[in-house]
């Protein structure tokens, strides 16, 4: 079965350094997703990407975080400057439409550990 | 607006016996609702989802959950508990905004 490819698997950096996570969807599936998952949560939306547009970017820190999709392919999800509150797993995920029923496909994540 | 409370942070079952896991959801439109499952360090994976139509909704691995709007709940069952079940459970809904909201999570132990 196809799978939603994430890397780095896991990161350490220190506060105040940039970071960035990859994401590569399912082929085909147009709609994709970065969620943030604090240990002992569950996963809160930060971005919703359609095609290359921003559908939703309302929880998401605009301050340090950005997203992009440029191609409507895979995806960037950054951090500047990193704060210890980040630490976190950043998990993304795709599906074939948006709305309705269609279900989300996630990757492996990225866990993220701030010092 | 939607929401989702699982209750229950941690479940302890032994080996053989009965998986409840209770989700109670709040929606102003019909949801859809999902479960979903998370082992240590992965991504989570679809185990069922209820759309509409039937309200006993079987999914993978043995699992199975019912709708009831009455009681605006969507728990999660299985009658036999296997070790590889150990896991962490996520319910889900998504009603008109097209955002999929995630409950807390409900951590499952099982005894051997």
């Amino acid at each position: 079965e196809a799978e939603v490819a994430q890397s780095p698997r896991y990161k350490i950096t220190e506060k105040s350094q940039a970071v960035a996570f990859w994401c590569d969807p399912i082929s085909g599936h147009a709609t994709l997703y970065w969620y943030r998952q604090i240990l002992g949560q569950g996963p809160e939306l930060l971005v919703q990407f359609q095609d290359e547009s921003v559908v939703d970017d309302s929880q998401l820190p605009k301050d340090r975080f950005s997203a992009e999709r440029l191609k409507g392919v895979d995806s960037t999800l950054k951090i500047q400057p990193a704060e210890l509150g980040d630490s976190a797993m950043y998990l993304c995920a795709s599906s074939y439409r948006q709305g309705d029923n269609s279900p989300l496909h996630f990757g492996n994540g990225t866990r993220l550990t701030v010092t | 607006a939607q929401s989702v409370t699982q209750l229950g942070s941690h479940v302890s079952v032994s080996e053989g016996a009965l998986v409840l896991l209770r989700c109670n959801y709040s929606s102003s439109v019909p949801p859809y609702l999902f479960w979903y499952v998370q082992y240590p360090n992965q991504g989570l994976q679809l185990l069922l989802k209820y759309t509409t139509g039937a309200t006993l909704v079987k999914g993978i691995n043995g699992f199975e959950a019912e709708f009831k709007k009455s009681e605006t709940s969507f728990h999660l069952t299985k009658p036999s508990a296997h070790m590889s079940d150990a896991a962490e459970y996520f319910c889900a809904v998504r009603a008109g905004s097209y955002q999929l909201t995630f409950g807390k999570g409900t951590k499952l132990s099982v005894i051997p």
